[in-house]
């Protein structure tokens, strides 16, 4: 149990042009959803946190216009990363909260997507 | 603010021999504690949580913690360490506002 899934799992894309990164979970409902960026031989850095439903809420010095981010339902939030530019090369991975599990914190992570810009 | 500090960024030991990876915390109430483990170019798997209870919690593929909060730590053991084991461990405390910390991680590397 507790699976979550990303797709791409790779993506090269040009200087200028959008990504769009899926993350679901699987086998429960996530009623947040977190998306992580890491860089090589780096911890994760938060970048936001999704709810379902409403806005994301982005932590300081990320550009919520540039990472755009939609938690429509309770199985499915997705990254956009508009405009996308070589320094947005990184590992992103997403984790998400089952719902039942709320007050405790547990996230359960997606196998991440490498994302190359060129 | 909530920190978690991992003192080790490499340790390497013997196929066989005992694993310990250190962890210590920071926070103001009694803590919601994970380690969490990622192999090269994959996701995160946790291996293990503490919540409250028993301050020793046995997790998947045979690791353990013991939670210390005299010493505000929750090492990472493993009496007998196999190849596959080599990878990257991160420690996290959850912070409230659902937000997990991480340490930096600690790369183990096994020889045989």
């Amino acid at each position: 149990g507790a699976v979550v899934s990303q797709h791409p799992s790779w993506v090269i894309c040009k200087s200028g042009t959008s990504v769009k990164i899926e993350c679901r979970s699987l086998d429960f409902q996530a009623t947040t959803m977190f998306w992580y960026r890491q860089f090589p031989k780096q911890s994760l850095m938060l970048m936001a946190t999704s709810n379902e439903g409403s806005k994301a809420t982005y932590e300081q010095g990320v550009e919520k216009d540039k990472f755009l981010i939609n938690h429509a339902s309770l199985t499915l939030s997705t990254l956009t990363v508009t405009s996308a530019h070589p320094e947005d090369s990184s590992f992103y991975i997403c984790s998400a909260r089952d719902r039942w599990l709320a007050g405790t914190d547990t996230q359960y992570f997606g196998p991440g997507t490498r994302l190359t810009v060129l | 603010a909530q920190s978690v500090t991992q003192p080790d960024i490499h340790i390497t030991v013997s196929e066989g021999a005992s694993l310990e990876l250190r962890c210590n915390y920071s926070y103001g109430a009694t803590p919601y504690l994970f380690w969490y483990v990622q192999s090269p170019g994959q996701g995160l798997q946790l291996l293990l949580k503490y919540f409250s209870g028993d301050t020793l919690v046995q997790g998947i593929k045979g690791f353990e913690a013991e939670f210390k909060r005299s010493q505000s730590s929750f090492n990472l053991r493993k009496p007998s360490v196999h190849w596959s084991d080599a990878a990257e461990y991160f420690c996290a405390v959850g912070a409230g506002g659902n937000k997990l910390v991480f340490g930096a991680g600690t790369i183990l590397r096994v020889k045989s």
